[in-house]
């Protein structure tokens, strides 16, 4: 069984520029949660999708967007990058709805901008 | 809205001590319980979970929480630490009164065990 998977590793952009970061869900799973964990702090939750729907959002502004696809896999697309968006990203993906509450992480995508 | 503090930021022991990382969270409704670890260049794992039943949880490595409801607590334990657990411990809550999975985490504990 295939664990979460996330690319790239590690990224770096400029101020005002856009990135997009992937996300391949555990097999099964078809709940994808995105969260920004930033340097010595708790991941903080941006949103989830739930067959390919936005199912919840955290206190993050519009320019953080997600996609999920057929697959499950996922996508967070962040525009119009600020400085205090360097983070660690991580992608966590869950059971059906009705069967589990737990969630499971991927690696992270560490965004550094510059 | 949901919250949870972690009151111990850096904790530092040697091998063989007793451990506990304090945790509590805020929210009126009923809540599943997490603790996760985090090592050093490693993704988030679980430790172990509550959801319902007997408070007194057992989760992987020797590790153990107790959800006390009147205090709104969940305070993981392990009576004998090792070198190997030097890691970054959060304490998560979601809610079980939502279809969401989205957790709230603590800002976390910096656990460093010396040999």
């Amino acid at each position: 069984e295939t664990g979460v998977t996330q690319s790239p590793t590690h990224l770096i952009k400029t101020r005002g520029q856009q990135v997009t970061l992937r996300c391949s869900s555990q097999s099964g799973h078809n709940t994808v949660s995105w969260y920004q964990q930033a340097l010595g702090q708790g991941p903080q939750f941006i949103f989830q999708y739930y067959r390919e729907e936005e199912n919840g959002r955290g206190n993050f502004p519009p320019r953080f967007s997600g996609l999920q696809f057929p697959n499950y896999s996922s996508e967070l697309n962040v525009n119009a990058l600020e400085l205090d968006d360097s983070a660690l990203y991580l992608c966590a993906s869950s059971l059906p709805l009705a069967d589990s509450y737990e969630q499971y992480f991927g690696p992270g995508t560490r965004l550094t901008v510059t | 809205a949901q919250s949870v503090s972690q009151h111990n930021h850096h904790v530092i022991l040697s091998e063989a001590a007793s451990l506990e990382l304090g945790c509590n969270y805020s929210y009126g409704g009923t809540v599943n319980l997490f603790w996760y670890v985090q090592y050093p260049g490693q993704h988030l794992q679980l430790l172990l979970k509550y959801f319902s039943g007997d408070p007194l949880v057992k989760g992987i490595k020797g590790f153990e929480a107790e959800f006390i409801k009147s205090k709104f607590s969940f305070n993981l334990r392990k009576p004998s630490v090792q070198w190997s657990d030097t890691a970054e411990y959060f304490c998560a809550v979601n809610s079980r009164d939502t279809g969401r999975r989205a957790l709230t985490f603590g800002s976390g504990t910096r656990l460093q065990v010396q040999p």
